[in-house]
């Protein structure tokens, strides 16, 4: 299958700062990428989709000034968490989804957010 | 409630049972993932169904439609099979656009 990458696997900041995911695929464009977010114990969440080249679509309750959203190219999206919380401490996965693969997305392998 | 039920929440069996995990939906979709979720949180796409049967290995995956419901099965169960299985639903409507609805997830252990 199509492979997707995250980096970083894991970050620890301090609260108040803002951290910058990025999710690509290498070997494919993705049209379009999503991002989830999975607290301890907890379900994987929707938290927005974004299309190559115009704004992302945000899951209600996910707050779009502070988790911005970049997908500038057919195979980078990047999230950044701004002004980061120690609730906003989880685990931040992405996906993504290319042109004539239907419905199917690949999974990056996620990142670790711990805000002290 | 979650528009997607999976059942058992927990299962523990031994090495070379049959397993079975369970996944009901509530709503229209279009298409449904069974997804493998290791301990470090990296998330691996089994399958896609969007009718059915997919056989991968010794993964077989089944969805019925009409009755909303889907199954996962692991033939010859091995400890490294040990892993979350998570059902996941593309619907036609909530959950974004194109976005998933995922199931809480099967934390499922072999034990040699």
């Amino acid at each position: 299958g199509a492979v997707v990458s995250q980096h970083p696997s894991r970050v620890i900041c301090k609260s108040g700062t803002s951290v910058k995911i990025e999710c690509r695929s290498l070997d494919f464009q993705a049209t379009t990428m999503f991002w989830y977010r999975q607290f301890p114990k907890q379900s994987l969440m929707l938290m927005a989709t974004s299309n190559e080249g115009s704004k992302a679509t945000y899951e209600q309750g996910v707050e779009k000034d502070k988790f911005l959203i970049n997908h500038a190219s057919l195979t980078l999206s990047t999230l950044t968490v701004t002004s980061a919380h120690p609730e906003d401490s989880s685990f931040y996965i992405c996906s993504a989804r290319g042109v004539g693969q239907g419905s199917e997305q690949f999974f990056g392998p996620g990142t670790r957010l711990t805000v002290l | 409630k979650n528009e997607v039920e999976q059942s058992p929440q927990n299962l523990t069996a031994q090495e070379g049972e049959f397993i079975t995990i369970n996944c009901s939906y509530s709503v229209g979709i279009s298409a449904l993932h069974w997804l493998q979720q290791h301990p470090g949180g990296g998330i691996v796409s089994l399958f896609m169904l969007s009718s059915g049967k997919k056989k991968h290995g010794r993964l077989i995956a089944t969805i019925n439609i009409q009755e909303k419901h889907s199954s996962l099965h692991i033939t010859a169960s091995h400890p490294r099979d040990s892993a979350v299985y998570i059902c996941a639903v593309l619907a036609y409507s909530g959950g974004g656009a194109d976005g998933l609805t995922f199931g809480k997830g099967t934390h499922l252990i072999i034990q040699p």
